[in-house]
This record gives structure tokens, sequence and C-alpha cells, in this order.
């Protein structure tokens, strides 16, 4: 099956510097990236997604890049504010459509803004 | 105000008892979903449904049922087949199977 690694574990970066999580996964069919954030004590909530025709996305602040031939996907967070502290997971799905039945998450990334 | 419930937000149970959890979403979703979440494991899908009775087992089905007899609801209920039934376990829905996941407050299981 499907297998995503998520680095890293922990990030700590100064307020209004960007953070960047990266992840690669093993399926090279898998065609739907999702990113979800979970504030501390609150339901995980999708931020941005990907689909495998398209290499970049961006919305605000918040980019995801996607290398196809690497199997490798990353998020981006520019001018980050003390709101951006939270878990961030990053998942893919092999269904076509990008089925949610068909998504493995990663294991998370705690991102911590340092004022 | 539209979204998904879950109760109860905690429970403890103790060890061979069957605890049931519920989930109920007023969104007109479709597909409903049970993940389980552990510290440092990301979420793992349980089972899930894609339309009224109707289910499917996930990655870590073991020790687990479900059930499906009306849209809005789908509740879990962990097993004394479980053998580690102590968790984070979040329930969500979406529109479709391909559309996005929206979830449910969670509800911690501790089994003493």
């Amino acid at each position: 099956g499907e297998n995503v690694e998520q680095h890293p574990s922990t990030l700590s970066v100064q307020e209004g510097d960007s953070a960047v999580i990266k992840c690669t996964y093993s399926d090279s069919a898998s065609n739907y990236f999702p990113w979800y954030k979970q504030e501390l004590g609150k339901r995980p909530q999708l931020i941005i997604d990907i689909r495998s025709n398209v290499g970049e996305k961006k919305d605000q602040r918040i980019a995801v890049t996607l290398n196809k031939t690497a199997k490798h996907f990353s998020l981006h967070i520019t001018e980050t504010q003390p709101e951006d502290s939270a878990v961030y997971f990053c998942a893919a799905s092999i269904r076509t459509g990008g089925g949610a039945d068909g998504l493995t998450f990663g294991k998370g990334t705690h991102l911590i803004i340092q004022p | 105000d539209g979204g998904i419930t879950q109760s109860p937000k905690y429970l403890f149970r103790k060890e061979g008892q069957n605890v049931t959890l519920s989930c109920e979403q007023n969104l007109n979703h479709d597909a409903m979903y049970w993940y389980r979440q552990d510290p440092g494991q990301g979420l793992r899908l349980i089972y899930y449904s894609q339309i009224v009775n109707d289910f499917q087992k996930g990655d870590i089905a073991e020790g687990y049922s479900v059930s499906r007899e009306k849209k809005e609801s789908f509740p879990l209920t962990v097993t004394s087949a479980q053998k580690n039934p102590t968790a984070f376990y979040l329930c969500a829905s979406s529109i479709q199977v391909s559309g996005e996941l929206f979830f449910g407050e969670g509800s911690r299981l501790t089994v003493l």
C-alpha cells in the first residue's frame, strides 16, 4: 500500500520567517495531495490541496508544490504568524479522483512559531 | 449550525467492555469516516461508508464495528477485541468520497 513520510516532526521558526514541510509518497499512482491543519484541541481542517496535473498551487501565504518524478510534495508558509502554530498533516490518495477512502496520512509536523 | 457532532468528548471504560462513539452530521454528506489518531502516528482509517446501509473496512478495522442505518449517523463500536483501544477518535464526512473531509471535534477514549 501507499506509504507517506513527513518531515520534520517538529519545526520551530521565528515569527515572520518561512516554514517548509516536506512529504514523500511511495505509490506513483497517487494523484491527490491534501494538507490538513490541526490546532491544539481542535479538529483537522483542509488548508490546501493539489492534484497530480499541476505542479504548484498558492493561496495567500501558503503554497504547495508537487514533484511527481521524485514523488514528493511540500507545504510552504511565508510570513509566519502566531496563528500558524499547529500540527500539519500531509496525505496522498491513490483513488481516481482523490477518494478519501484511499487517503494515507503522514505522521504530522508540529509547527511552532516563536515570537 | 451545520457540522459534525461527536459524543461523548471524553469516555472512560474498563477493559473488556464494548463502547459506542456517536457521530452525527447535518451537512447532507453521503460519505462518512472514522479515523484513529495516536500521538506521532497521523490519522489511520478504521471504517468508511459511501452510502446508507453500506460500509467498508479501512486500514485498521480489527476490533471495531460500525453501522450506517441513516445518512446522518455513523456510530463506531470499540469492542473488547480491540487490543489497544485507548486513543483519540475522529469522525469525518465528505460530499462524495473524493471530496474534502470535514471532521468532528473528536472523542478521547481511555480504557482503564
